[in-house]
This record gives structure tokens, sequence and C-alpha cells, in this order.
């Protein structure tokens, strides 16, 4: 079974701060792990993906995301939020289901960022 | 590069009639492309997966009479909404992904209002 668990659904950070959205996943094979970010009314754009090579993995926009094997988790970071960072953000996982390749949406974190 | 886009990008139809949604990926071939719906606030829901060339395989709850996909190109795949009804309305997006590659690159989403 493959799963993926975004634990927070709204996440509320000042301009300028850190943000941290999480994300734990289950998986019976070894996985690849994706972040995308949806702005209103817009499709989805990849920020970043794991797929068995480092496990810290940098994206665009100056958002990266280490695989954590042990923890089964795979959390976005940004050293210091922009305005423009407002929008849902979905953690994928993809991974190996009856022969063919399974994804799997995370529900969703929403990231507000205040002046 | 990795660029997909949608036609239309909204469209309005009266309930009992059909609409034909396109997904292009402009500057790859897109050997397998996934068409999934979002309701409000919601993740994404997977409806299908279509290889170039062959029938497409549909999600569980998913009718294949009422959404027809078809994916006769490599940069061309349409899902087909008949007989809509205003429960069909919602937010539809396309993805592609490129063989032997696991993420997938999206289209803007299609905005489908049945009246």
């Amino acid at each position: 079974a493959q799963s993926v668990t975004q634990l927070d659904s709204h996440v509320s950070v000042s301009e300028g701060t850190p943000v941290l959205l999480r994300c734990n996943y289950s998986s019976s094979y070894s996985p690849s792990l994706f972040w995308y970010v949806q702005h209103p009314n817009k499709g989805l754009q990849l920020l970043l993906k794991y797929t068995s090579a480092a496990t810290l993995v940098k994206g665009i926009n100056g958002f990266e995301a280490e695989f954590k094997k042990s923890e089964t988790s795979f959390h976005l970071t940004k050293p210091s939020a922009h305005m423009s960072d407002a929008a849902e953000y979905f953690c994928v996982v993809s991974g190996a289901s009856g022969g063919y390749q399974k994804v799997t949406f995370g529900t969703g974190t929403k990231l507000q960022v205040i002046p | 590069g990795a660029v997909v886009s949608q036609h239309p990008s909204w469209v309005i139809c009266k309930s009992g009639t059909s609409v034909k949604i396109e997904c292009r990926s402009l500057d790859f071939q897109a050997t397998t492309m996934f068409w999934y719906r979002q309701f409000p606030k919601q993740s994404l829901m997977l409806m299908a997966t279509s290889n170039e060339g062959s029938k497409a395989t549909y999600e569980q709850g998913v009718e294949k009479d009422k959404f027809l996909i078809n994916h006769a190109s490599l940069t061309l795949s349409t899902l087909t909404v008949t007989s809509a009804h205003p429960e069909d309305s919602s937010f539809y997006i396309c993805s592609a992904r490129v063989r032997g590659r696991y993420e997938q690159y999206f289209g803007p989403g299609t905005r489908l209002t049945v009246t």
C-alpha cells in the first residue's frame, strides 16, 4: 500500500521567516517523491523531486527537501518566505504497485505569507 | 522545457451536452498522460492514465463511458465529458510523463461549469 500524509492543511508564516511544510509517506518499495506548487486556478508546477539519488534535494525558488528513510519523511523547507510563495503545496509519492507506477497525492498544504 | 498546455482554459456548457478538453505536450513526447479532477479546496483525484496508442486505464469509480479519453499521439490527449451534468462541474487537470522518468508535468487546468 502507498500513502502520503501532509500533516498541516494550513501554514502561516511571516515574510522573511523560514517555511516548513511536512510530508510523511508510506510505500512498499523505494519510492520517488515530489513537491508541487499550485497557485489559485492554475496547474501544478514541479518544485523538486527525489528519485534515489542525493537525499537533500534542491528545487526552484529556493525550496529544498530532505528524504529521510528512517522517518519516512520528505519535508519541504525554505529559509526565507516571500509573498509570492503563498500557494497550495502538494507532496506526491510515486512507487511500483501491481507492475505499474502508482502516483498518490497528499491532501495539500495551503501556505499563507503575512507581510 | 516540459511545457503542457490545455485548451480551453475554461468552458461553460449546458446540461446534456458534451465537452472536449485537449492536453498537449509542447516540447516533449509524452508516452503517458494523466487526467485529474480537482474539487474546490481539495487535492487532485486521478481519473485515468493513458498511454499513447492504447486504451486508457480508469481509476475505480470513474465512468469510462462518461469520460472518454483518447491519446492519439505522443503530444496530444483529449478528455471528452459526455452528457455533462452540473455535478461534473470541476477543475480538470492533465499531466504528461516521459518514458523512463517519474515526474509529471502538469497543464494549467480547465475549469468546466455545467449549467
